[in-house]
This record gives C-alpha cells, sequence and structure tokens, in this order.
C-alpha cells in the first residue's frame, strides 16, 4: 500500500526559530493536508493543497504541493510555545477520498 | 456550523466484548471516515461511508463494521475485542467522498483489558 515517510520524526527549537519538516511518497496524491494534533485530541486541519506546485500559507505557517506530486513540505516561521505538538501530513490519492498519513514530527518549543 | 462530535470521549472493555463508537457529521458533511490511531502512530483509515453505503475500506477484518445515518451520524462497531483494539478512534467527515479536506472529531479513547 501507499506509505508516507516523514521527517524529521522529532525537533527541539527555541521559540523565534523558524521549522520546516516534510512528507515524501511513493505514490503520487491528488491532495495534501497537514494537520496538528495535541495530546488526547484529534488532528486539527491546518492547511489543504490541491494542486501541484501550489503554495499556501496560513498566517506563520507556509505549505508546498511537491511539482512531483509525491511530497510536500511544511514551514512554521518564528515558532511560538503553543506550536507545541504532533504535526501530520496525509496524502489522499485517485482511489478516494482515504487519507494515508504520516507518522508525525513531534514539535517541541522551548521558550 | 458545528464541528464533529464523538462519544463517549473514553471507553474500557474486556476482550471479547462487543463495542459501538458513535459520531456526528460536520454541518453540510454527507461522507464519514473512521481511522484507528494507536500510541505514537498516525490514523490509519479503516473505512468509510458516503450515503448510507461503505465506500471504501482500509486492511481492517470484517469485526469492525459501521453504519452511516440519514442524517449522516455514523457507528463504528468492533467485534470480539482483542488487547490490539486498544486506540483512539477518529471520526472524519468532509463535504464529498472523492475530494475535500476531512475535519475530524476529537476521538474515543478504547482501552481493550
Amino acid at each position: 500500500g501507499q506509505q508516507l515517510n516523514q521527517s524529521p520524526q522529532s525537533m527541539f527549537i527555541q521559540e523565534g526559530e523558524d521549522v520546516s519538516m516534510n512528507c515524501t511518497s511513493s505514490s503520487i496524491f491528488n491532495t495534501w493536508l497537514w494537520y496538528k494534533q495535541d495530546p488526547g485530541e484529534g488532528p486539527v486541519l491546518l492547511i489543504a493543497l490541491y494542486k501541484a506546485g501550489e503554495l499556501t500559507s496560513n498566517g506563520r505557517l507556509t505549505a508546498q504541493f511537491g511539482i512531483t506530486r509525491k511530497d510536500s513540505f511544511l514551514n512554521i516561521s518564528a515558532s511560538i510555545p503553543s506550536d507545541v505538538g504532533i504535526y501530520f501530513c496525509a496524502g489522499q490519492g485517485r482511489s478516494g477520498s482515504r487519507l494515508t498519513f504520516g507518522e508525525g514530527t513531534q514539535l517541541t518549543v522551548n521558550p | 456550523e458545528t464541528g464533529v462530535t464523538q462519544s463517549p470521549t473514553h471507553l474500557i472493555k474486556t476482550r471479547g466484548q462487543q463495542v459501538t463508537l458513535r459520531c456526528s457529521s460536520q454541518s453540510g458533511h454527507n461522507t464519514v471516515s473512521w481511522y484507528q490511531q494507536a500510541l505514537g502512530q498516525g490514523p490509519q483509515f479503516i473505512f468509510q461511508y458516503y450515503r448510507e453505503e461503505e465506500n471504501g475500506r482500509g486492511n481492517f477484518p470484517p469485526r469492525f463494521s459501521g453504519l452511516q445515518f440519514p442524517n449522516y451520524s455514523s457507528e463504528l462497531n468492533v467485534n470480539a475485542l482483542e488487547l490490539d483494539d486498544s486506540a483512539l478512534y477518529l471520526c472524519a467527515s468532509s463535504p464529498l467522498p472523492i475530494a475535500g479536506a476531512a475535519f475530524f472529531g476529537q476521538g474515543t479513547r478504547l482501552t481493550v483489558v
């Protein structure tokens, strides 16, 4: 089945630093989504990307849909303590709207 | 506009028992998907319901079954519970089955002992 490789697995940064994480796939996706999950909660949608090459921002977050349709990255600028959490990428392929998730990036922000 | 709501939030069951989890989709969304999230992992797709019919299924055994009702709410049923079924069960709704972002509920934490 489809596999998503998400990296890095964890990041420890200082408040104010920029963060970058990415996902790569062995298969093409038609949609890339980025979610943030806090402990004991469901994932919250951050950014949705629907077109290869698309670059989309949501406040301090910027994500891009790779031109090959097999990768995506998420950048967070000027990190703040509330950015702490687990970030997941998810791809949606042609077979339907099932989402394939990466393993997550655990972000820790030190004040 | 109400978001996706799931009940119960926590549940403890004994191995071999059966469980039913419930989900109310976001207003205006007619597609519901269920995911299982083991500790430290990303969510895994169980199945999706659209117009009260199963519309895609992941690699889960038949003892995982579901329903969607005319108001688009949904149930996930798991029979003959196993210890490995312990996980966070997430429901997600979306406006269309083919495209569109999925919005998740807060999940049901199931513990099988």
